[in-house]
């Protein structure tokens, strides 16, 4: 079945960078774009950007150009996002989710489990 | 960027009641919006996609309508396993947004 697989919790340093993956595995890797979503606690779903895992094109969120990046790796159905110089508010829930795109409608099907990042001194 | 303000925060309901969640946008999105529920620990699941259709695999008891600038999602007899967290989300335009969440409680 579709399913998007994501790596395990993380506990950083502010400062430091930390880098989630997401395995796509039920479905065609390069046929669908990749969503980066995250949520931190007591807060609602905050989008981040996408990725073209065809052409490795992407799109950030304003608020994240320079501080985040996303990669994938199609030899192997996974795709990446990095997050540099991290502080406490980078504390959340992060989220991959496929993208549908169709006549009138875009949405995020397949999401992940998420990946735990804490941010700590 | 687009807000989405959606309401109750969060509701008590009993098993069978019909429970009814709203969300407006600030600026029309015709009918790009799309409704979650979020089950803490789990995977976010698509309910409804452009306003009003069914994702697969979701129970008929889940509906939703609008366009423009006001939406709801409709829960028609509640069951023990929709107690969860619900968001509307705009893909209208980038950035997307989402509504800050409707938590549905047991009552």
């Amino acid at each position: 079945q579709v399913q998007l697989v994501q790596s395990g919790a993380e506990v950083k340093k502010p400062g430091a960078s930390v880098t989630v993956s997401c395995k796509a595995s039920g479905y065609t890797f390069s046929g669908y774009y990749m969503h980066w979503l995250r949520q931190a606690p007591g807060q609602g779903l905050e989008w981040m950007g996408w990725i073209n895992p065809t052409s490795g094109g992407t799109k950030n969120a304003q608020k994240f150009q320079g501080r985040v990046t996303m990669t994938r790796d199609t030899s192997i159905n996974t795709a990446y996002m990095e997050v540099t110089r991290l502080t406490s508010d980078d504390t959340a829930v992060y989220y991959c989710a496929r993208w549908v795109t169709g006549s009138s409608v875009d949405y995020m099907d397949v999401w992940g489990k998420g990946t735990t990042v804490t941010v700590s001194s | 960027d687009i807000q989405m303000i959606q309401f109750p925060s969060s509701l008590s309901a009993s098993v069978g009641d019909r429970v009814t969640i709203t969300c407006r946008s600030t600026l029309s999105i015709s009918t790009y919006l799309n409704w979650y529920q979020h089950i803490p620990g789990q995977a976010p699941n698509l309910l409804i996609y452009g306003a009003s259709s069914l994702q697969g695999g979701v129970p008929s008891r889940f509906s939703g309508s609008g366009s423009g600038t006001d939406f709801t999602l409709t829960i028609s007899s509640l069951q023990p396993e929709d107690f969860a967290t619900y968001y509307c989300q705009q893909s209208y335009s980038i950035p997307w947004t989402f509504g800050q969440g409707t938590k549905v409680e047991i009552k």
